[in-house]
């Protein structure tokens, strides 16, 4: 069975500063991983995804993502943050072919002004 | 291009009651899906549609039925409502399932069962 991990439910950082929050996974194969952000009352909208090659990814709004295999990880990243980052953020994981889509519990990110 | 569209945005029942939500996408999408939001449980598979007149379970299904007439339509009926489906639901689409198509998200349908 897959399963995604996101360890922290809410990661607190100061406008300007970098950010990262984490998320771990568990699949019987390669998997294809995806981070999605949530805005307050609003549905979850793509922000990036990992699907073969380069480990770092880039995506929407500035923000990359590093998939580490040997650690099965795929956290998310951004060098400076912006308070109107503040969102939920969710990891998620499926393998190739129909696979269902497993997403983590989310985190909340808050950018201190 | 409204993307993926659902109505209603709230909604209010008493144990009992039945309700469908609709869940509408013009992007020409194969692949549908029906999610809830819990707090602390991220979004749980409730049914999927891999294309019209086709349906499945996904992670809980149970007390929930869907129907996928027309390609751009995806329903998804409580026959009897219950407490435990107070929840927001989310309906997505992808142009095919998993792989490396990301899913295009609706804004979701509070409902609250009293």
């Amino acid at each position: 069975a897959q399963s995604v991990a996101q360890p922290e439910d809410q990661v607190n950082v100061a406008e300007g500063n970098p950010l990262t929050v984490k998320c771990t996974y568990s699949v019987s194969g390669n998997p294809y991983l995806f981070w999605y952000v949530q805005y307050p009352n609003r549905g979850l909208q793509f922000l990036l995804k990992y699907i073969t090659g380069d480990n770092l990814v880039k995506g929407s709004y500035g923000f990359e993502a590093e998939f580490n295999k040997s650690q099965t990880s795929f956290h998310l990243k951004k060098p400076s943050a912006l308070v109107s980052d503040s969102a939920l953020y969710f990891c998620a994981v499926t393998l190739g072919g129909y696979q269902k889509v497993t997403f983590g519990t989310g985190t909340k990110l808050q950018v201190i002004p | 291009n409204a993307g993926v569209t659902q109505t209603p945005k709230f909604r209010v029942l008493k144990t009992g009651q039945s309700m469908t939500l609709l869940c509408a996408q013009d992007m020409n999408h194969e692949y549908m899906y029906w999610y809830r939001q819990d707090p602390g449980m991220g979004l749980r598979l409730i049914h999927y549609s891999v294309g019209e007149g086709t349906t499945a379970k996904g992670e809980v299904p149970d007390g929930y039925n869907v129907s996928r007439l027309k390609k751009q339509n995806f329903l998804l009926g409580l026959e009897s409502a219950a407490p435990s489906q107070t929840s927001v639901y989310f309906c997505a689409s992808s142009y095919r399932a998993g792989g490396h198509n990301e899913q295009f998200f609706g804004p979701g349908t509070r409902l609250t069962v009293l």
